[in-house]
């Protein structure tokens, strides 16, 4: 099964601040690559796909890049309804796999 | 627009089984598939397999496949979960997730069901 490793597991930030978390897969997994937000006890969000597409109606100050094995999610400007858990997942093979998730926090 | 809608919570003793349900609306349901996503408490992401609903292709996860069945109605727009032997390491949040390919090998889940809370206890 292919690992995806997610960093930091959390981290704590202002409004305004910009934001990037690392997604690093075990291995080579092309650009398949999404970007899921989840509110507590909501459902995740898909917010990009296929590393760096954002998905209908996401803000433009999410981004996606990377290929391969490693890759990033950048928010540019903290918004307060941004905080919240962040997941990576790839579909480059079954079984699909998650990163462990990236909590983000108010300062 | 695009719902899927699940059905309710669910209480079961060790060694029952669970079906949930996920109805959905606004697209054409045998054009996309379904993931199905646990989440146990205070945990991450489990993908647990997927259907394809057109034609009831099947993928399940190793550590599950010996237990899950996943099916579909097309004649209600349903897609259907369901797990035995269920044991307290099965008390989850369970996702339904319309499946999208983008071509090549690149899937997302982009519409999720609202979740089903599965407890097992005695």
């Amino acid at each position: 099964d292919i690992q995806m490793t997610q960093s930091p597991s959390s981290l704590s930030a202002s409004a305004g601040d910009r934001v990037t978390i690392t997604c690093r897969a075990s291995q080579s997994i092309s650009a398949y690559l999404n970007w899921y937000q989840q509110h507590p006890g909501k459902p995740p969000l898909l917010l990009v796909y296929t590393a760096s597409r954002l998905q209908s109606g996401v803000p433009s100050r999410f981004s996606g890049s990377g290929s391969g094995t490693e890759f990033t999610l950048t928010i540019s400007s903290l918004q307060p309804e941004d905080f919240a858990i962040y997941y990576c997942q790839q579909s480059y093979t079954t079984p699909l796999t998650f990163g462990g998730g990236t909590k983000v926090e108010i300062k | 627009q695009v719902q899927l809608v699940q059905s309710g919570n669910e209480m079961k003793k060790p060694g029952a089984s669970v079906k949930v349900s996920c109805k959905t609306s606004g697209y054409t349901f045998t054009n996309y598939g379904f993931s199905w996503v646990r989440q146990a408490p205070g945990q991450g992401l489990e993908w647990m397999g997927w259907i394809t609903a057109y034609s009831g292709n099947t993928k399940y996860a190793h550590n599950l496949q010996d237990r899950v069945t996943m099916t579909t109605d097309t004649s209600t727009s349903t897609a259907y979960m369901e797990l035995r032997s269920l044991t307290s390491d099965d008390t989850a949040v369970y996702y339904c997730a319309r499946g999208t390919y983008y071509g090549s090998g690149s899937y997302s889940l982009d519409y999720w069901g609202q979740g089903t809370l599965v407890t097992v206890s005695s």
